[in-house]
């Protein structure tokens, strides 16, 4: 296992199209998060899964966002309608049970134009 | 709500030699877990070093220590014998140990510049 992936690492995109992002953690990860980060700034969190049920969401998460992991295994992040102010670093992470470390993936990089 | 504030944007160190890097954080709980994670430049974000709340004694990792002073809410990282691959952002963060406490909480980074 060569630790979180993400996919595309890329993503430019016209505004209003949809847009879906892939994240596979590490194998063992019980828990997984999604954040968003933008130029200069730290990581801001968007939401959190334990295996498939989606335990929390943040206030930045609209309508227009959405996240799945159906069979507590991979994830994916939908945005939909996408705006110029969504153009951001996508992060995931993942823990292991009982872990504290977050291992994270090298980010989806996504410009609305 | 907790929060986390990184007061120095930019840090600048002259390779060998040794910087501190500052961090403090906003909290009404008391069992809580600190870190710093390192950001190279489009990399992977890394775990440097990680604190817990109730242990006294500071964390140390090789050329990474910190100061841990609860009272005060302070969180500062020492860097010694500076190379040039530390350099990179620096992100100070918090997570409650709290039953329901999922999300780590990430203080706005401090970019640290290392001169050969």
């Amino acid at each position: 296992d060569t630790g979180v992936s993400q996919n595309p690492r890329h993503k430019i995109t016209k505004r209003g199209q949809n847009v879906t992002f892939r994240c596979d953690p590490i194998s063992e990860h019980n828990r997984l998060y999604w954040y968003r980060q933008t130029l200069g700034q730290g990581p801001e969190f968007l939401t959190y899964f334990q295996n498939e049920a989606q335990l929390e969401k943040s206030r930045l998460l609209s309508d227009r966002f959405s996240a799945e992991r159906p069979k507590g295994s991979f994830s994916t992040l939908e945005i939909q309608r996408t705006e110029q102010g969504d153009s951001a670093m996508y992060l995931c992470a993942s823990i292991e049970i009982g872990g504290t470390e977050a291992f994270f993936g090298q980010g989806t990089r996504l410009t609305v134009v | 709500a907790q929060t986390v504030t990184q007061s120095q944007p930019e840090m600048s160190v002259q390779e060998a030699e040794t910087v501190t890097l500052s961090c403090t954080y906003d909290t009404s709980e008391s069992d809580y877990y600190l870190f710093w994670y390192k950001q190279p430049p489009s990399r992977q974000m890394i775990l440097v070093i990680r604190q817990e709340a109730y242990k006294q004694q500071n964390a140390t990792e090789n050329r990474f220590s910190v100061n841990f002073q609860k009272a005060a809410k302070s969180f500062s990282l020492k860097i010694s014998d500076s190379q040039l691959g530390d350099a990179a952002m620096y992100f100070c963060a918090y997570r409650t140990r709290n039953t329901g406490g999922f999300k780590t909480i990430f203080g706005a980074g401090t970019r640290l510049f290392v001169k050969a």
